[in-house]
């Protein structure tokens, strides 16, 4: 069975300091990869995702991926953040093929201006 | 594009009714869509996969006699929640995929239901 995890809880930084949210995943396979967003009060959002190619992912509002196949990792990262990326991250994993999503246990980030 | 929406945002009922939440994809037709379930400051929980024109698949654990799926058209599906108890009470998500190459699910805002 696949599983993810989320080592950080809980990250708080402040404005215009640099990101990285840690995902590790298990599977005994070819995976997609992808990380989702949860402003408060607000529905799941696409971030960005992985399914092949080049392993540096870019996606919305300044965010990158890299995906490590030897370190089983995905980890989120943006250089500067803002007080607006104050949310919840989600990381999720899919077999090739398979259309089920497992998340991992979210990482809520908050921003101090 | 890829939007989804979700009725009603939240439900207050007595234990014992049922409710339906409905999932539309508004902009693209889905095959296939899930339901899950998100419990406070925890992550999201499959509770089932629903496939136009079939049966849903449920996760173990997941009682498919109290949580009724029902994916009636490409645009269109339905969870009702039977007999509701207060430990029914949850945020309550679908998502709909959009097939290859996107392969990709876009979430609805949720339903909160609360179960006297």
């Amino acid at each position: 069975a696949q599983s993810v995890s989320q080592h950080n809880h809980h990250v708080i930084l402040s404005e215009a300091a640099s990101l990285e949210l840690g995902c590790n995943y298990s599977y005994g396979g070819t995976v997609n990869l992808f990380w989702y967003v949860q402003y408060p009060g607000q529905h799941l959002q696409l971030l960005l995702k992985y399914f092949s190619g080049d392993p540096l992912v870019k996606g919305i509002k300044g965010f990158e991926a890299e995906f490590i196949k030897s370190k089983f990792s995905f980890n989120l990262r943006k250089p500067s953040v803002q007080w607006s990326d104050t949310a919840e991250y989600f990381c999720a994993v899919s077999g090739f093929g398979n259309e089920k999503l497992t998340f991992g246990t979210g990482t809520r980030l908050t921003i101090i201006p | 594009g890829a939007v989804v929406s979700q009725h009603p945002s939240w439900v207050i009922c007595k234990s014992g009714t049922s409710v339906k939440i409905e999932c539309r994809s508004l902009d693209f037709q889905a095959t296939t869509m899930f339901w899950y379930r998100q419990f406070p400051k925890q992550s999201l929980m499959l509770m089932a996969t629903s496939n136009e024109g079939s049966k849903a698949t449920y996760e173990q654990g997941v009682e498919k006699d109290k949580f009724l799926i029902n994916h009636a058209s490409l645009t269109l599906s339905t969870l009702t929640v039977t007999s509701a108890h207060p430990e029914d009470s949850s945020f309550y998500i679908c998502s709909a995929r959009v097939p290859a190459p996107s392969d990709t699910q876009y979430f609805g805002p949720g339903t909160r239901l609360t179960v006297l």
